[in-house]
């Protein structure tokens, strides 16, 4: 079974301050996602990550960037994070075999700025 | 651009009673259907997935959808729920030859009563 694994289930951090969220999958999958879930809006888009170094902007990538240095390992950062940051980040990877390959999601990391 | 719409944003049900959740979706190409649920506290997971063939698809936990291309729709359906199904539902669909990233409904809370 593939297994992706964000490094935090919760996390509290300050207004001002770096966050990096990790996620790491163990299926050599080439495709990797960030995506951001609230209330009544459903899973959107930060960026999505189709191979080593390689990044494309999501429906709401402001405020936010991503590292892939290596195939099995993306990061997502908060550059300065506000208040309105405050959300349930969630990480999935999928097949590059065809758009017909589910996504595979980690637990998310709900993340709180105060 | 592909669309998903899931008309129920909350159905709520007594135990034991069937359950259907409605997605309609809009695209001008063949398209790849999925299901994924999220439990509390907890990351998507594939429920079913419609590719080809047969137009009645069978998933995990007793759960099955039906793919009417005519009406553009996969509604989701269970004949007897569980208390344990309380949870939100997804629908997703990706276009055939379009990009790896799926779009997804805004989904619809499933509330299972005694």
């Amino acid at each position: 079974d593939v297994k992706v694994t964000q490094s935090s289930r919760y996390l509290v951090k300050r207004t001002g301050e770096k966050v990096f969220l990790e996620c790491v999958q163990d299926m050599d999958h080439e495709n990797m996602f960030w995506y951001r879930q609230d209330p009544g809006l459903g899973l959107r888009l930060i960026y999505f990550s189709y191979d080593v170094k390689m990044k494309e902007k999501g429906d709401i990538p402001e405020g936010y960037s991503v590292s892939r240095e290596k195939k099995e390992r993306f990061s997502l950062i908060l550059e300065s994070a506000s208040t309105n940051q405050t959300s349930m980040y969630l990480c999935a990877s999928s097949s590059d075999r065809g758009r017909n390959q589910p996504q595979h999601f980690g637990d998310g990391t709900r993340l709180s700025i105060l | 651009a592909q669309s998903v719409t899931q008309l129920d944003s909350q159905v709520p049900v007594f135990e034991e009673a069937p359950v259907e959740l409605r997605c309609n979706y809009s695209s001008s190409v063949s398209v790849y259907l999925f299901w994924y649920v999220q439990y509390p506290n907890q990351g998507l997971q594939l429920l079913l997935k419609y590719l080809s063939g047969s137009t009645l698809v069978k998933g995990i936990n007793g759960f099955e959808a039906e793919f009417n291309k005519s009406q553009t729709s996969f509604h989701l359906r269970k004949p007897s729920v569980h208390i344990s199904d309380t949870a939100e539902y997804f629908c997703a669909v990706s276009e055939s030859g379009g990009s790896y990233i799926p779009t997804f409904g805004r989904g619809t809370s499933l509330i299972v009563h005694p």
